[in-house]
């Protein structure tokens, strides 16, 4: 079965410094690969999405993020973070389960704080 | 374009009191889920359903139900509720690989 990792439980960046938020999973083969966002009482928006080809993928609000094959790695990353971004980050892994359905696993999630 | 409509919004149940969580997707997806978040835990799935009549467990299915009578519904039964069952609750459809979600119900068991 499929996991993934978060190591990170809360990250705290100043306005405009540069973001990394990690990402490790657990497969057999190459899954699909998402970044989800969660302002404060929302449900989940989809930032980005791995399936083949560039590894290097880019997402809405000038986040990306870069699949890592040999380190099983799926970081996201944002060159500047605006306060607008201080929220919940979730990672996951789409892949089949042993019943051949398609299922999608979270990780735990990574609280980003932006400072002013 | 509505996508996934979850209601309600929020609700409070008392021990033992049962209710139904409504799940409706206008995309005409196959797959369906519900997802549970706890604080500091992420979400775990808790039912998923593959097409209309067909439903499976996920991580967490002890003390609900659901059933998929059309393409578009997928609502989750608590039968007897527990404090336990106090989460945020989210329900999501996908076609192909990506998935939509829900803007969540806040149930609180007192």
């Amino acid at each position: 079965a499929q996991s993934v990792t978060q190591p990170d439980i809360h990250i705290t960046v100043s306005e405009g410094a540069s973001l990394e938020l990690r990402c490790n999973y657990s497969y057999g083969a190459t899954p699909y690969l998402f970044w989800y966002v969660q302002s404060p009482g929302q449900g989940l928006q989809l930032l980005l999405k791995y399936f083949s080809g560039d590894t290097l993928v880019q997402g809405i609000k000038g986040f990306e993020a870069e699949f890592k094959r040999s380190q099983s790695s799926f970081n996201l990353r944002k060159p500047s973070v605006h306060w607008s971004d201080a929220a919940e980050y979730f990672c996951a892994v789409g892949a089949r389960s042993g019943a051949g359905s398609y299922q999608l696993t979270f990780g735990k999630g990574t609280k980003l704080s932006v400072i002013p | 374009n509505a996508g996934v409509t979850q209601t309600p919004k929020f609700r409070i149940l008392k021990i033992g009191q049962s209710m139904t969580l409504q799940c409706t997707q206008d995309m005409n997806h196959n797959y369906m889920y519900w997802y549970r978040q706890d604080p500091g835990m992420g979400l775990k799935l808790i039912y998923y359903s593959v097409g209309a009549g067909i439903t499976d467990k996920g991580e967490v299915p002890n003390g609900y139900n659901v059933s998929r009578s059309t393409t578009e519904d997928f609502p989750l039964r608590l039968e007897l509720a527990a404090p336990s069952q106090t989460s945020v609750y989210f329900c999501a459809s996908k076609m192909n690989t990506e998935a939509f979600f829900g803007q969540g119900t806040r149930l609180t068991v007192v």
